[in-house]
C-alpha cells in the first residue's frame, strides 16, 4: 500500500515557466517532509524540506506547500531551467520513527529550452 | 571527500548466484541504509544501520542480509539471488540525530538478475 503517491509520472515544461511537482500522502501521522532530487546514474540529492507544522519553505527558485487538511505536497520551481530536469522524489517521515522515511514514486520533470 | 561510495556499479547474476554489494562512506555518519529503486515504486528501504553495531529491518527485508562492518562500511548481501531482486541500489548515510537533509546517497549499483 502505497502511503506517499505522486501521481503523475511525468512532466514537461518550457525554460522560465513554473514547474509543479505533486505528491499526495495517506498517513497523518507523518511530521516532516522532503524532496529530493535525482539526475541518471546518480543518486538522489536532498532539495528542500517542511516541517508539518508549517504550510510553505522558499529556497530560491524551489517552494514546498502543505496542506495538511488535504494530505498534499507540492513542490514549484520558479522560473523552470533546464538543469532542473531529473526525477523528483518526495519522501515523508512517519512521526517518532526518525530512521526511516517513506517515498513516493517519483516524477520525471523534463524542461524544454 | 568521496562521500558514500558504492562497488560494483554493475553486476548481472544468474538466478541462485550469490553476491554481496558494498558501501562505504567517510563523513563519520553514525547512520547507515539500502534503499532499492524499481520503476513505478520509488525508494523503498531494505535494512538501516542506526549506529555501528545495530541493524534494523525497512520495509522489504526478504531475500537480503546486511553486515555493519565497522563506522565507514555496510554491506548488503543476496544469498540466493532472484529475478524479482532485478533492481536499482542505492547506499545512504545520514549523521544520527541530525535532520533528514543530512542523508547522502550513493551513486547505485545496477543489478540484473537472469
Amino acid at each position: 500500500d502505497q502511503q506517499v503517491k505522486q501521481n503523475s509520472p511525468s512532466l514537461s515544461v518550457q525554460e522560465g515557466r513554473i514547474s509543479i511537482l505533486n505528491c499526495d500522502y495517506t498517513n497523518s501521522m507523518f511530521d516532516y517532509f522532503l524532496w529530493y532530487k535525482k539526475y541518471p546514474a546518480e543518486g538522489p540529492t536532498f532539495l528542500i524540506s517542511i516541517s508539518s507544522i508549517k504550510d510553505k519553505n522558499e529556497d530560491g527558485r524551489f517552494t514546498v506547500f502543505l496542506n495538511k487538511s488535504a494530505k498534499h505536497l507540492s513542490l514549484h520551481i520558479v522560473p523552470s531551467q533546464p538543469g532542473d530536469s531529473a526525477v523528483y522524489f518526495c519522501a515523508a517521515r512517519p512521526g517518532g520513527a526518525t530512521n526511516k522515511l517513506i517515498f513516493g514514486t517519483g516524477t520525471l520533470l523534463a524542461v524544454q529550452p | 571527500n568521496a562521500g558514500v561510495t558504492q562497488t560494483p556499479k554493475f553486476q548481472v547474476l544468474k538466478t541462485g548466484q550469490s553476491m554481496t554489494l558494498q558501501c562505504a562512506q567517510d563523513m563519520n555518519h553514525n547512520s547507515m541504509y539500502w534503499y532499492r529503486q524499481d520503476p513505478g515504486m520509488g525508494l523503498r528501504l531494505i535494512y538501516y544501520s542506526a549506529s555501528e553495531g545495530t541493524t534494523d529491518k525497512g520495509e522489504v527485508p526478504n531475500g537480503y542480509n546486511v553486515s555493519r562492518l565497522n563506522k565507514r562500511e555496510f554491506s548488503l548481501r543476496l544469498e540466493s539471488a532472484a529475478p524479482s531482486q532485478t533492481s536499482v541500489y542505492f547506499c545512504a548515510s545520514r549523521d544520527r540525530g541530525h535532520l533528514w537533509e543530512t542523508q547522502y546517497f550513493g551513486p547505485g549499483t545496477r543489478l540484473l538478475v537472469l
